[in-house]
């Protein structure tokens, strides 16, 4: 049973245009959500991450946004750049949940110029 | 960056042998886990240590062992190694059980033949 949820395997964005990474969570106990970015033969990045007291959190480009009521949150990357092309995962821990963190598989970025 | 550094970074190995990898830090972080990354899984936990010689398993546990006998270091077992087991392995770290972000090594890939 996935308790994190994220549909779409790839996204093709313009250089210039925002990009919207969604990301779905099942398990009512999460509280802390966060994003990493992955470039190939590299290991995971922290980016950005929000609790559930809060609905948005920005970092210059980065803003991730909460919704709670549907256990939905997105990262959107404004202006998107060429190097933002990578795989991003969402990730949740709470309690209720195993300890460490729980990923999503992924979606994988593509900045087009 | 944090100061989690995998050893070996490659390793083939064949099936039936035991493998172990090496996960140190010098963050001195109380947290550590062990991730494997396999197409369409996203990360999954094999194991986690909340202290030394204090370690649980995670969802993916099975063939797998673990040991934290000093704080920096945490090293994952592979006891007979298959080839279900040929995958990308991760190491993180984090200074909080929940709550906070967990910082990664540069990964070990690891292949049974």
């Amino acid at each position: 049973d996935q308790q994190v949820k994220q549909n779409s395997p790839s996204l093709s964005v313009q250089e210039g245009r925002i990009s919207i990474l969604n990301c779905d969570y099942t398990n009512s106990m999460f509280d802390y959500f966060l994003w990493y970015k992955k470039y190939p033969a590299e290991g995971p990045t922290f980016l950005i991450s929000i609790s559930s007291i809060k609905d948005k959190n920005e970092d210059g480009r980065f803003t991730v946004f909460l919704n709670k009521s549907a256990k939905h949150l997105s990262l959107h990357i404004v202006p998107s750049q060429p190097g933002d092309s990578a795989v991003y995962f969402c990730a949740a821990s709470g309690e209720g949940g195993a300890d460490g963190l729980t990923f999503g598989k992924g979606t994988h970025l593509i900045i087009q110029p | 960056d944090a100061g989690i550094t995998q050893s070996p970074r490659h390793k083939v190995t064949e099936t039936g042998t035991p493998v172990t990898l090496r996960c140190h830090q010098t963050e001195n972080h109380r947290y550590m886990y062990w991730y494997r990354q396999d197409p369409g899984h996203g990360l999954r936990l094999i194991h986690y240590s909340y202290g030394v010689k204090d370690t649980d398993k995670g969802e993916v546990s099975d063939g797998y062992s673990v040991s934290r006998s000093k704080t920096e270091d945490f090293l994952l077992t592979l006891e007979s190694a298959t080839s279900s087991q040929t995958s990308v392995y991760f190491c993180a770290i984090s200074g909080a059980r929940r709550g906070a972000e967990a910082f990664f090594g540069q990964g070990t890939r690891l292949t049974v033949v």
